[in-house]
């Protein structure tokens, strides 16, 4: 079945600074790819997503690139704020069933 | 963006108890609904995939006489802990996935339920 990795497991920055954070996976039928954003307590919210057919993705200050040869693919968060602290998580899916990574506790320091 | 209910958000139950959480689709038909498990700083592990009118799909490790799911219906699911016990109290939270609602494989989540067993 699908494993995810993910690292760092936390990463603290300073406001302004950018914010990287990497995941792999081992299923090469694995096609599609979302990252998440949870706070203590709530539900995880889908804050950018990648299919397998596209390389990389941007919405602001947020951007997703994928390499499906090395099966990794990276969440990349400029200009950070301190509301960007949170748990981020990626996941990969394949026939519909999510698999998360470990989670990466984002510290963003004004 | 569609639209997840759970019921209830918190619950507290004592040992040997069972307890019942709902999961709604409100404002599309969810063909999927799945389940999951989140204990404290750990990720989101999947329990359980589950298709309106058919029984459930669980992963390994999850045992289907303990974590009993129902998904009667294209906008509702429960998941019932049976017996529960310490161990079980953790944040349950279901998602649902309409080929109809959202991108590619997309999961609607819910807010997630919060079981503490004494």
């Amino acid at each position: 079945g699908e494993n995810v990795e993910q690292h760092p497991s936390t990463l603290s920055v300073q406001e302004g600074d950018s914010a990287v954070i990497k995941c792999t996976y081992s299923d090469s039928a694995s096609n599609y790819f979302p990252w998440y954003k949870q706070e203590l307590g709530k539900r995880p919210q889908l804050i950018i997503d990648i299919r397998s057919n596209v390389g990389e993705k941007k919405d602001q200050r947020i951007a997703v690139t994928l390499n499906k040869t090395a099966k990794h693919f990276s969440l990349h968060i400029t200009e950070t704020q301190p509301e960007d602290s949170a748990v981020y998580f990626c996941a990969a899916t394949t026939g519909g069933k999510l698999i998360f990574g470990q989670g990466t506790e984002l510290s963003v320091k004004p | 963006g569609a639209v997840v209910s759970q019921h209830p958000s918190r619950v507290i139950c004592k040992s040997g108890t069972s307890v019942k959480i709902e999961c709604r689709s409100l404002d599309f038909q969810a063909t999927t609904m799945f389940w999951y498990r989140q204990f404290p700083k750990q990720s989101l592990m999947l329990m359980a995939t589950s298709n309106e009118g058919s029984k459930a799909t669980y992963e390994q490790g999850v045992e289907k006489d303990k974590f009993l799911i129902n998904h009667a219906s294209l906008t509702l699911s429960t998941l019932t802990v049976t017996s529960a016990h310490p161990e079980d109290s953790s944040f349950y939270i279901c998602s649902a996935s309409s080929p109809k609602r959202g991108v590619y494989n997309e999961q609607f989540f819910g807010p997630g339920t919060r079981l503490t067993v004494l």
